[in-house]
């Protein structure tokens, strides 16, 4: 238990549907991220919060949206994606966005477009 | 670019034995992370060795890291079934705007038993 939970850990979507993927963490952290784990690639940043304000934006498409109401909660809106967006979706937080944090990552919720 | 770069990409070692997997990356850095993924799960952050270390442990693991060569290690001594799992290592650069993480393509460990 890392004090981040993911929800739902598998997700099966058309691509014309709309979903979200959620995120909340319990460790009073400042900083949140999603990021992308495909087969055989390095981890990919998606987006980076930091005191609910988006500081990052990795040249993500459209169709991914992030969403951070309060430092407790992240969410990742899900709309008309594509087979290759398939992959392993890790949520994490940490303290703040300083060098030097530990980042604790979730569980992850797994994608698979069809 | 990508920062860290594990090697070897995959290891397998009978239980008992030890596991050694180097990272090197490119530019200078602040600190360096190992972390570990067991299969279809979330990454666990395992240690931090700062720029100005050279050595550090933490139970079984041993990290070392080289600045002049850019290169860290992660030593697991007396390996266990148990340690099967992807091993990540990640750097911070050591410019002011550290913004994130960057992760390497990771080491994948199978310890036999």
């Amino acid at each position: 238990e890392t004090g981040v939970t993911q929800t739902p850990r598998h997700l099966v979507m058309g691509m014309t549907n709309k979903k979200s993927l959620k995120c909340e963490q319990h460790l009073g952290h400042n900083a949140m991220y999603w990021y992308k784990q495909s087969a055989k690639k390095p981890l990919e940043l998606m987006f980076v919060y930091s005191l609910e304000e988006r500081v990052e934006n990795n040249s993500v498409p459209s169709r991914f949206s992030p969403e951070c109401p309060n430092s407790s909660h992240l969410f990742l809106h899900l709309h008309t994606l594509q087979p290759e967006d398939s992959a392993l979706y890790l949520c994490a937080s940490s303290q703040d966005r300083n060098s030097g944090n530990t980042i604790y990552f979730g569980e992850g919720s797994w994608l698979t477009v069809v | 670019s990508q920062q860290g770069e594990e090697d070897p990409q995959a290891l397998s070692i009978q239980e008992g034995e030890n596991a050694t997997m180097n990272c090197s990356y490119k530019t200078s850095i602040n600190n360096l992370q190992w972390y570990r993924q067991n299969s279809g799960r979330g990454l666990v952050h395992l240690i931090l060795i700062r720029s100005n270390e050279r050595e550090k442990h933490s139970g079984r693991l041993r990290v070392t890291l080289d600045t002049s060569k850019k290169s860290s290690s992660l030593l697991i001594t007396a390996s266990r079934a148990a340690d099967t799992a992807s091993y990540f290592c990640a750097t911070i650069d050591g410019g002011g705007s550290a913004r994130q993480l960057t992760f390497g393509s990771g080491t994948q460990l199978t310890v036999l038993p």
